[in-house]
């Protein structure tokens, strides 16, 4: 089965430190989001990205944040300057129509700022 | 803002015996809602969903229930099984505004053998 893959699993950064998080959405899914969930809170909506532009960001989304698609496969998402409330466990999701029915989801990257 | 509320932190339930997980909601916008299984370590995992035009979607073991005057729904597995151990969340959406999925708090669910 089709799956939404997230690398790395788990990583640790200094707070201040520029991180990237990688996605590889399905391949013919046109929908991608990030979503993130910080420990033992809700999982919240970050933004959503189609046809290479945000289509919509939720207040969390401040330009600390920006998102990608540098290629045909992968889809990013940058914190610029982390702080140590961006710990949290931040899941890319894609859909192949309207995300409103559901997404996949990938298993999730830990961020762990220190 | 908890617009999508899982008032049940945790729910404890005997193998073989019914599952029922409960959400509430408060925004009269939504219309289409989706449950979602999540096992540690993994993403959430799509389960059911319903449009609010429904009271009722089945589908195996999994039934979700809709009563939309009273905004709730609630998911029914029935038998349960070990292996349905697992985070449970609702979510939903609103027509025509966008792709973003508003989740609750989630319920933890243990079967026990």
């Amino acid at each position: 089965e089709p799956e939404v893959t997230q690398t790395p699993s788990h990583q640790v950064t200094q707070m201040g430190q520029e991180v990237i998080l990688r996605c590889v959405p399905i391949s013919n899914h046109l929908y991608f989001y990030w979503y993130r969930q910080i420990l033992g809170q809700k999982v919240e909506f970050l933004v959503s990205f189609y046809n290479n532009e945000i289509s919509e960001k939720s207040e969390i989304f401040d330009d600390q944040f920006s998102v990608e698609r540098p290629d045909g496969s992968n889809f990013t998402l940058k914190i610029r300057s982390t702080k140590l409330e961006d710990s949290a466990m931040y899941f890319c999701a894609s859909s192949e129509t309207t995300g409103r029915y559901g997404y996949t989801f990938g298993s999730g990257t830990r961020l762990t700022v220190v | 803002d908890q617009q999508v509320k899982q008032n049940s932190p945790s729910l404890s339930v005997q193998e073989g015996r019914i599952s029922i997980l409960n959400c509430d909601y408060t925004n009269s916008m939504f219309d289409y809602f989706l449950w979602y299984k999540k096992y540690p370590a993994e993403g959430p995992t799509f389960l059911i969903s319903i449009s609010s035009i429904k009271d009722k979607n089945e589908d195996g073991r999994f039934t979700v229930f809709l009563n939309k005057s009273a905004k709730h729904l609630s998911l029914h597995i029935v038998p349960s099984q070990p292996g349905d151990s697992a985070v449970y969340f609702c979510a939903a959406s609103v027509n025509n505004a966008g792709n973003m999925l508003t989740f609750g708090g989630g319920t933890r669910l243990m079967v026990k053998p």
